[in-house]
């Protein structure tokens, strides 16, 4: 069974540009969770959504925005980025968010010059 | 709001000698707990996890960690260190009634293995 997959791996941005980032579940997970890993702030959630609806939403400003298809493939968006959205950013697929095992891809490293 | 603190960023152990982790956790009700190992630009790996039941959790790699609600700790041990047990390792847990979607990370430590 594939794992889960995020793409692109590495990306570069400028600041005051936006991205896209793209995680692929499990195939049959239906949750996606986010997580930005920074040195300084460690592993913080960002966001879960569940059947295309967002459950649950972590403390990051509103630049930060998600969505689900309805193949569970999710993406993550950042609007006008800042130096300080440098980080690799994660994602977790579970069946079903609850009670379930995540299991997390290699990650997204951003870089924002 | 739930915390996890991890003491010390870095432990450094020799071959063979035993690693010890340590986790410490704030929750009003005993949430479930996780070890997750993070490998250099890999994401994270599932060590171990307590919901409920036996508080002494076997994991992958050898790894165990025990449950104790009175010290509010959670200690990741392995008694034969490898050198491919270097990693950083996260302590995490989750909301009260098991909502794993929604992790709480510790920061982190850093485990080196000597020869």
């Amino acid at each position: 069974k594939a794992g889960v997959t995020q793409t692109p791996r590495y990306l570069i941005k400028t600041r005051g540009q936006q991205v896209t980032l793209s995680c692929s579940p499990i195939s049959g997970h239906r949750s996606v969770s986010w997580y930005q890993q920074t040195p300084g702030q460690g592993l913080q959630f960002l966001f879960e959504y569940f059947s295309e609806t967002q459950r649950n939403k972590g403390n990051f400003p509103g630049r930060f925005s998600g969505r689900q298809f309805s193949n569970s493939r999710s993406e993550m968006n950042v609007s006008t980025l800042e130096l300080g959205d440098s980080a690799l950013y994660l994602c977790a697929s579970s069946w079903s968010g609850t009670d379930a095992e995540q299991y997390f891809g290699p990650g997204t490293r951003l870089t924002v010059t | 709001a739930q915390s996890v603190t991890q003491l010390g960023s870095h432990v450094s152990v020799s071959e063979g000698a035993l690693v010890l982790l340590r986790c410490n956790y704030s929750s009003s009700v005993p949430p479930y707990l996780f070890w997750y190992v993070q490998y250099p630009n890999q994401g994270l790996q599932l060590l171990l996890k307590y919901t409920t039941g036996a508080t002494l959790v076997k994991g992958i790699n050898g790894f165990e960690a025990e449950f104790k609600k009175s010290e509010t700790s959670f200690h990741l041990t392995k008694p034969s260190a490898h050198m491919s047990d270097a990693a950083e390792y996260f302590c995490a847990v989750s909301p009260p009634g098991g909502s794993n979607y929604k992790l709480t990370f510790g920061k982190g430590t850093l485990l080196t293995v000597n020869p």
